[in-house]
């Protein structure tokens, strides 16, 4: 089945800097999703995002919808401690499809 | 609290032997999910259900069965389980099929089977 390419893999940083992760597709979304998973659990919504440029904000965390609708970035500001975990994008395709694709995961470290 | 519950979180077993991981959900959601998430590959879906009775494959359903008798309840059957469905399971629901609220999982089953 399709995924989505989600880059970078995995990343460790430094308590209190910023971090970036994108997901990209070869198909168009009508909705993108961020899921954080912690260790041990399932994935957790962190945010939806419903229109193309659509940039919408959960405390510190940021999520844009692409305007291409093919891809989609999560930011996190002022990183600490519990950020670590997974981190997952997903996408629901165009009109008729319903489907939810997930990507690989950006596996995110802090160090304090 | 809303909430889909699995059981076991842990099991280990052996090859060839009957198993059944369970799910249950209290949202009153039709649309229910059964994934695998292995490392490098992500979330694989291998069956879903968008209401009583009615089932559908996913995209890795072989060695597996569902069935969905109860809105609330969705359990995993593996018949006869080998080395190679050694993973970690998740159930997820959602309201419907067609919706786009996302997700709600499950705390996940981690399954080796040797």
């Amino acid at each position: 089945g399709q995924q989505l390419n989600q880059s970078p893999q995995s990343m460790f940083i430094q308590e209190g800097e910023d971090v970036s992760m994108n997901c990209t597709s070869s198909s168009i979304f009508n909705t993108w999703l961020w899921y954080k998973q912690d260790p041990g659990e399932g994935p957790v919504l962190l945010i939806a995002l419903y229109k193309a440029g659509e940039l919408t904000s959960n405390g510190r965390l940021t999520a844009q919808f692409g305007t291409t609708r093919k891809d989609s970035f999560l930011n996190i500001s002022a990183s600490i401690p519990s950020d670590v975990g997974i981190y997952f994008c997903a996408g629901q395709g165009p009109s008729g499809t319903y489907k939810y694709i997930f990507g690989t995961g950006t596996r995110l470290k802090v160090l304090a | 609290e809303a909430q889909v519950t699995q059981n076991p979180r842990y099991l280990i077993t052996v090859t060839g032997k009957k198993l059944t991981v369970t799910c249950s959900q209290n949202m009153n959601h039709e649309y229910m999910s059964w994934y695998r998430q292995d490392p490098g590959l992500g979330l694989r879906q291998i069956y879903y259900s968008m209401n009583v009775e009615v089932t559908d494959k996913g995209d890795v359903p072989e060695g597996y069965k569902v069935s969905r008798k109860e809105k609330r309840n969705f359990p995993l059957i593996l018949e006869s389980p080998s080395p190679n469905q050694t993973s970690l399971y998740f159930c997820a629901s959602r309201v419907t099929f067609t919706t786009n609220y996302g997700y709600t999982f499950g705390s996940g089953t981690r399954l080796t089977v040797v």
